[in-house]
Formats: structure tokens, C-alpha cells, sequence
């Protein structure tokens, strides 16, 4: 249980173009997602948290006209990155909260998703 | 706001060897520290958590203790394998609706 998908698994693409990442939870419904970015040998960098039906909030220093985010249900949460350019580069990792005990907080992660902006 | 700190930062061991990584959060609120292990390209994967209100916790081959005083806690993998060899990160939270605060992560080498 709790697996979280992505799509694509990697994308390449030219610079000034749009790219979208879908981010689903496949066995259970999350009111919560969450979108990372991670750089070669880096830690994970929150770049925004979006709950179902809401506006996402975005984190100090990520433009949020650039990473548009739709938390559209309870299973699918999706990234677009807007006019890319090559230094939006990174691997992007989304992850989702599963629902437990009151209080509890589990986010599982999915497989991640490559882009390259030549 | 929480900052973790995570060592080593990479941890070369042979196999059978038990492997050890620290963490040390700062905010004495966090009461949900996670740990994943992330292979090359792949997302990170949940191994093993554990809540404030536990001191220790064990999977088969995998441990995590907790000490809320001193503001730390630990990943022990005993009898380590090849197949350990991945990125560990840990991470701290507040519980509840609040976001994680990872660690920069522990490159953990295993060597046949």
C-alpha cells in the first residue's frame, strides 16, 4: 500500500517551453502532496505543499508563476514548469501524505521525475 | 524553524558490518522523525520512523533510537548488505499538518 506514482519518468525538452509532471497516489486518497526538487548529491528541497481543492503554498524563494500547481482530487496532484530554462534542470519528486492516526504525518514518495531543459 | 543536521556524510563499510548514522534536530517540538533510503534515480523510500513518545524502534535489520533530551536520533543497520548501499536521509516534523526537514543525507557504501 501507499504508492505514490509519477509520469514522466524523465522529459526532455527546449528552453521557453512548458513542461507538466503528473503525481498520483494510487491506493489511497491524499488531501496532501507535496513537490521537491533535488540537485546531483543534494538533500531534498520543499518546493511547495498542495492540498486538494486549495491553492498550493509555495515556499520562500520558489516563484510560483513559474512551478504552477493544481491539486485537481484526491489522487492527483500535477507540476508545470512554465518558460523552462536549462537551469530549472533537476530531478522533482512528489510525495504524498497517507492518512493515518490523528497527528501522524507519513508522506511517501514517488519515483521521481528527470527533466532536462536544453 | 527545524534544521537537521545529519552525519556522516558518507559511510563506507564492509559487509556483515553494522552501519551508523546520527542525526541532531533544533526544535524541541518535533515529535516524527522518518528515515528513507533513496537508490540512484529513484525516489526516496520510507525504512523506518518513529514518534517522540518511543524511545527505540527495530525492522529485522534496521533500528532507530530517539533521545528527546539531547535532540537526537539514530539509524542502526546491523549486517549490512550490498544491496544497503544507497543515499540515507532523515528528516524531523512536528507532526500533524507540518512539512519535513531532511538532513543533507548519508551516502552509505557496502562493500562485498
Amino acid at each position: 500500500g501507499a504508492v505514490v506514482s509519477q509520469h514522466p519518468s524523465w522529459v526532455i525538452c527546449k528552453s521557453g517551453t512548458s513542461v507538466k509532471i503528473e503525481c498520483r497516489s494510487l491506493d489511497f486518497q491524499a488531501t496532501t502532496m507535496f513537490w521537491y526538487r533535488q540537485f546531483p548529491k543534494q538533500s531534498l528541497m520543499l518546493m511547495a505543499t498542495s492540498n486538494e481543492g486549495s491553492k498550493a503554498t509555495y515556499e520562500q524563494g520558489v516563484e510560483k508563476d513559474k512551478f504552477l500547481i493544481n491539486h485537481a482530487s484526491l489522487t492527483l496532484s500535477t507540476l508545470t514548469v512554465t518558460s523552462a530554462h536549462p537551469e530549472d534542470s533537476s530531478f522533482y519528486i512528489c510525495s504524498a501524505r497517507a492518512p493515518g492516526l490523528a497527528g501522524q504525518n507519513e508522506q511517501f514518495f514517488g519515483p521521481g521525475t528527470r527533466l532536462t531543459v536544453l | 524553524g527545524e534544521n537537521v543536521e545529519q552525519h556522516p556524510s558518507t559511510l563506507s563499510v564492509q559487509e556483515g558490518d553494522s552501519a551508523v548514522i546520527k542525526c541532531t534536530y533544533s526544535d524541541s517540538a518535533s515529535n516524527y522523525f522518518p528515515w528513507y533510503k533513496q537508490e540512484l534515480g529513484k525516489g526516496p523510500q520510507l525504512i523506518i520512523d518513529i514518534r517522540s513518545n518511543v524511545g527505540e524502534k527495530k525492522d529485522q535489520r534496521i533500528a532507530v533510537t530517539l533521545n528527546k533530551t539531547a535532540k537526537h536520533f539514530s539509524l542502526h543497520i546491523t549486517e549490512t548488505q550490498p544491496e544497503d548501499s544507497a543515499v540515507y536521509f532523515c528528516a524531523a516534523s512536528r507532526g500533524g499538518l507540518s512539512t519535513l526537514t531532511f538532513g543533507k543525507g548519508t551516502m552509505l557504501l557496502v562493500s562485498p
